[in-house]
């Protein structure tokens, strides 16, 4: 069965800084891996798709990475800013058929001003 | 430009009350899903329907009925709620057979029964 862990759990940072969240899975036969960023009280918002043949994808100041033989995914923040201040969830789809996908915990990030 | 509506916001039950959680979306999108939020965990698949007519158990659908009522509407039915229930449950639809395409979410159900 498919684990998918992020660590760490919550995390505070001053604003201007570059942060890492990590995302670990326990299954390394995966179709794609999504990030996705949760604002409290709302929904999930997808933020960046990484499909199992890529290697990263970036969008303005995310960059995430995927290394599908080490079960391991990171997204990168540049440049933080309070208004990153939300909580970051990674989901692993298992393959094209399926419609399933397997949530992390979720990171809850504070960008402090 | 709506998306996904949820309905209700808020709702608090009492053990062995059922009720029906509604979920329409305006995107024209064959996929639906039903996910359970609960605090400190990711979300986890009730039910999902690939398309209009279909629907299949997910990941954790003891409790819970659904009905893909037309291609706009997918309903979550407890029949007898159980306080093990309490959660923030999450309605999702994404266009069938695209897998570049992620999911999109409503703004989520809380509901507590006592």
């Amino acid at each position: 069965k498919q684990e998918v862990t992020q660590i760490p759990a919550a995390l505070s940072v001053p604003e201007g800084e570059n942060l890492v969240l990590n995302c670990s899975f326990t299954d390394s036969a995966i179709y794609n891996l999504q990030w996705f960023r949760q604002d409290p009280g709302k929904g999930l918002t997808s933020l960046l798709l990484i499909q199992s043949s890529q290697r990263e994808q970036t969008s303005g100041r995310l960059n995430a990475s995927l290394d599908k033989s080490s079960g391991r995914s990171t997204l990168y923040i540049a440049a933080s800013q309070p208004g990153d201040s939300a909580t970051y969830l990674c989901a692993v789809r298992k393959d094209n058929a399926g419609n399933m996908l397997t949530f992390g915990g979720g990171t809850r990030l504070m960008v402090k001003p | 430009n709506a998306g996904v509506t949820q309905t209700p916001k808020f709702q608090v039950l009492k053990t062995g009350q059922s009720m029906t959680l509604q979920c329409a979306q305006d995107m024209n999108h064959n996929s639906m899903y039903w996910y359970r939020q609960d605090p400190g965990m990711g979300l986890r698949l009730i039910y999902y329907s690939a398309s209009e007519g279909t629907t299949d158990k997910g990941e954790v659908p003891n409790g819970y009925n659904v009905s893909r009522l037309n291609k706009r509407e997918f309903s979550l039915r407890l029949e007898s709620a159980a306080p093990s229930q309490t959660s923030v449950y999450f309605c999702a639809s994404k266009v069938a057979g695209s897998s570049n395409q992620p999911q999109h979410f409503g703004d989520g159900t809380r509901l507590s029964i006592l």
